[in-house]
Parts: C-alpha cells; structure tokens; sequence
C-alpha cells in the first residue's frame, strides 16, 4: 500500500520557468511532510518542510503548499535552475513535535531543468 | 542543516561475507537514526529504525538477523550485512533526526558478487 504517491515520474522546464511538483497520501494520520532532493549515488538533501497546522511555508525559491482536504501538497521552485535538476521526493510523517517519527517517502519525480 | 557521514560509499564483497556500514552524526546528537535501503528507480524504503544505548526496530519484513544494526553511541550507528548474497546488493542510505527533519548520509553502494 503505497501511503504517499507522486504520480508524475518526469517533468522537464526550461531555466527560469517555475517548476511544479506533485504528491498525494492516502493517510490523514499524516501530520508533518517533507521535500527532499537526491542526485543519484547520493543521500536525499532536505529543501523544505511543512506542518499540517499552515497551508503554505516558504524558503528562498522553495514555496510547499499544503491541500488538507484533498490530501495534497505541491512544491513550487520559482525560477528553476539547472543545477535543480535532480529526482524530488515527498516525505511525510506523524506526531509532529512528538518523538522522532518515520519518514514515508513517495515515489520520486525526477526534474530536467532545461538551460 | 545537520551533517551526517556515512562509511564507505562503496563496496564490493564476495557472496557469503559479511559488510559493515557506518553512519556518524558529525555536529549533533543522533538518539534515533534510520537506515534505508533503495533500489534502481524506486523510492528510499526503511530498513529498521536504530535506537541509541536500545534494540533496533525492524520493518515488517527486514530480517533483523541479515541485518544487524548497533547503536552504541548518540553518534554512531552501524549497519552489518551478514553472509551477504547478490540479492543484498542495493544503496544502503542512514540518516540522523533534528526536530522532525531527517538529514542523510551520502549513501553506501553495496555489491555482492
């Protein structure tokens, strides 16, 4: 049962575009999601964060956006870079701000940023 | 953000050795560490989550015997692949948590011929 979905395996934009990308879970016990970016060979590089208590938080040219009802977040890259091209993954956990929790990744989205 | 190290990035070992990984939490203190392991073209899946000074929890599924794991420092967890076979081989990836943010190590390449 795959908890978080990222139904999108690729996009490409080009340089300066924004990038948009999607993630589903199917669990409303989810409390706190996460965005990682990974090269291959390499750990997931953490982005960006969001609690199940705003609907929007936003660091640089990183913005997560946070649907509760339709069990949806986005994250947005605005402009992109070619250096941001890498696979985006969407985490997510529960019991925010309890103990440390496990993380459930999606799929992945691998991002072609286009120069 | 936090740092961790993980030894070695890549390995290579005959079948039936056993392999040893280590994840290190470099500026902070690590009480819970994850490993994970992930295959070619597919999403990051949690072995077993590795508790400091306490017996680690292993996911439905993960042999907890195939893959030991010690914690014996707020620092440093280890990861141990006994009698490794090809289907062993895979990227091995720890992280360590601060405030609900999981940081990762680069990653172990795993190779059993």
């Amino acid at each position: 049962d795959q908890q978080v979905k990222q139904n999108s395996p690729s996009l490409s934009v080009q340089e300066g575009r924004i990038s948009i990308r999607n993630c589903d879970y199917t669990n409303s016990m989810f409390d706190y999601f996460l965005w990682y970016k990974k090269y291959p060979a390499e750990g997931p590089t953490f982005l960006i964060s969001i609690s199940s208590i705003k609907d929007k938080n936003e660091d640089g040219r990183f913005t997560v956006f946070l649907n509760k009802s339709a069990k949806h977040l986005s994250l947005h890259i605005v402009p992109s870079q070619p250096g941001d091209s890498a696979v985006y993954f969407c985490a997510a956990s529960k019991n925010y701000g309890g103990a440390t929790n496990k993380l459930i990744f999606g799929t992945g989205t691998l991002l072609a940023v286009q120069p | 953000g936090a740092v961790v190290s993980q030894h070695p990035s890549w390995v290579i070992c005959k079948s039936g050795t056993s392999v040893k990984i280590e994840c290190r939490s470099l500026d902070f203190q690590a009480t819970t560490m994850f490993w994970y392991r992930q295959f070619p073209k597919q999403s990051l899946m949690l072995m077993a989550t590795s508790n400091e000074g306490s017996k680690a929890t292993y996911e439905q599924g993960v042999e907890k015997d195939k893959f030991l794991i010690n914690h014996a420092s707020l620092t440093l967890s280890t990861l141990t692949v006994t009698s490794a076979h090809p289907e062993d081989s895979s990227f091995y990836i720890c992280s360590g948590a601060v405030k609900n943010i999981q940081y990762f190590g680069a990653g172990t390449r795993l190779s059993v011929l």
